[in-house]
């Protein structure tokens, strides 16, 4: 199981808003370390979506934000276009395991 | 452009041993920490190792301590992954990444790993 929990699968029309939320606990996002979000197309390598619990890398619509409370996050997905199909898989750093922790990933649809 | 390519992936035999390399261009490699991460296919994410920018200091996710060796070469501007005891559990696609503090700026595109009989 993986350390962060999101749900594995959230759907969504075109054009509307979408989040998807990633639950961890104190020895990672509750003991402060940021939340970073992956977005893995089909059949390619996951690029980084959101760093920092809610800053854009250069490239990235504004359509995506995403924010960090407690002991979890969210990503926001808003005007959703058939293209933003895919696996978003949330990550932080978990100070018991030592390890750099993910979410087990949502497949967003695009109805 | 950062450009990251994983190359020695393949089919190899449970108990034998694999080497993965990971060609990078496009920065100063010299210059970042560098992670190796797999996704067995149709699953999730899994953090295996990082090596710092200068090679000074490797983690190790607990499940493969012993087994993988993470290194890089700095003068050749590549990464490396000797994964020794394969077993079927280290199916995967294995992907080299950027280290940016705690998180990974830039992908390659992956190197499948099969460990069958």
């Amino acid at each position: 199981q993986s350390v962060l929990t999101q749900p594995p699968s959230v759907s969504g029309a075109p054009g509307q808003r979408v989040t998807i939320s990633c639950t961890g606990s104190s020895s990672n996002i509750g003991a402060g370390y940021d939340v970073h979000w992956y977005q893995q197309l089909p059949g390619t390598a996951p690029k980084l979506l959101i760093y920092g619990n809610n800053n854009r890398p250069s490239g990235v619509p504004d359509r995506f934000s995403a924010s960090k409370s407690g002991t979890s996050a969210s990503l926001a997905i808003t005007g959703l276009p058939a293209e933003d199909e895919a696996d978003y898989y949330c990550q932080s750093y978990d100070s018991s395991l030592s390890d750099w922790v993910f979410g087990g990933g949502t497949k967003l649809t695009v109805l | 452009q950062v450009q990251l390519v994983e190359s020695g992936g393949g089919v190899v035999q449970p108990g034998r041993s694999l080497r993965l390399s990971c060609a990078a261009s496009g920065f100063t490699f010299s210059r970042y920490g560098m992670h190796w991460v797999r996704q067995v296919p149709g699953k999730g994410l899994e953090w295996v190792a990082l090596i710092w920018d200068d090679g000074s200091n490797k983690y190790y996710a607990d499940s493969l301590k012993g087994r993988f060796t993470i290194s890089r070469d700095n003068s050749k501007n590549t990464l490396y992954l000797q994964m020794n005891s394969l077993r079927g559990e280290d199916t995967a696609v294995y992907y080299c990444a950027r280290r940016i503090g705690y998180y990974f700026d830039f992908w390659g595109q992956g190197t499948l790993v099969t460990v069958s009989s």
